[in-house]
């Protein structure tokens, strides 16, 4: 089975720009979970999707967007961007209901 | 406020000793706990998970404790190989919150295993 694909793996944007980030869930999977991982502040969560809704949220500005396809494929957006949003973002998918997340090598966002 | 805590940034082992990674919890809802591994420009990989109904899991080299009384679990391996050595994470979740369940991390420990 493929495991949890994120595209593209780097990215350089500029303070302003808008990005939309990709991920595919290991096929079957119908939850995808997106975070934001920097040096002092871990893995924080930005939100969940589950069959084509957002399920659960976390305490990003509202910048921070995504969605989820029909196919269970999922992407992020970030509008506006600042500095400070440079970081890994990872994604990661379950089987729902479950709290075992499997997740993608991550996209690396640089923002100058 | 960190409600699950990782308290020690770094811990260095010599090939073939025991590795004790530690992590505090502060919400006392939270009833499922796992751990993490990361390598360098890698996603994290799920390592070995416990339930609150149990104080111990063990998975070939992998033993992770829980003392729920001092809201507190280790992650044991051993023996330590030099291909150990990665970031940590601890994360916890309250299954009891329905659909705003969600994984709550720990900052992560990054261990490394000396030959």
């Amino acid at each position: 089975k493929a495991g949890v694909t994120q595209t593209p793996r780097y990215l350089i944007k500029t303070r302003g720009q808008q990005v939309t980030l990709s991920c595919s869930p290991i096929s079957g999977h119908r939850s995808v979970s997106w975070y934001q991982q920097t040096p002092g502040q871990g893995l924080q969560f930005l939100f969940e999707y589950f069959s084509e809704t957002q399920r659960n949220k976390g305490n990003f500005p509202g910048r921070f967007s995504g969605r989820q396809f029909s196919n269970s494929r999922s992407e992020m957006n970030v509008s506006t961007l600042e500095l400070g949003d440079s970081a890994l973002y990872l994604c990661a998918s379950s089987p729902g209901g479950r709290n075992i997340q499997y997740f993608g090598a991550g996209t690396r966002l640089s923002v100058l | 406020d960190q409600q699950v805590k990782q308290n020690s940034p770094s811990l260095s082992v010599q090939e073939g000793r025991i590795s004790i990674l530690n992590c505090d919890y502060t919400n006392s809802m939270f009833d499922y706990f796992l751990w993490y591994k990361k390598y360098p420009a890698e996603g994290p990989t799920f390592l070995i998970s416990i339930s609150s109904i149990k104080d111990k899991n063990e998975d070939g080299r992998f033993t992770v404790f829980l003392n729920k009384s001092a809201k507190h679990l280790s992650l044991h391996i051993v023996p330590s190989q030099p291909g150990d050595s990665a970031v940590y994470f601890c994360a916890a979740s309250d299954n009891n919150a329905g659909n705003n369940r969600k994984l709550i991390w720990g900052l992560g420990t990054s261990l490394a295993v000396n030959p």
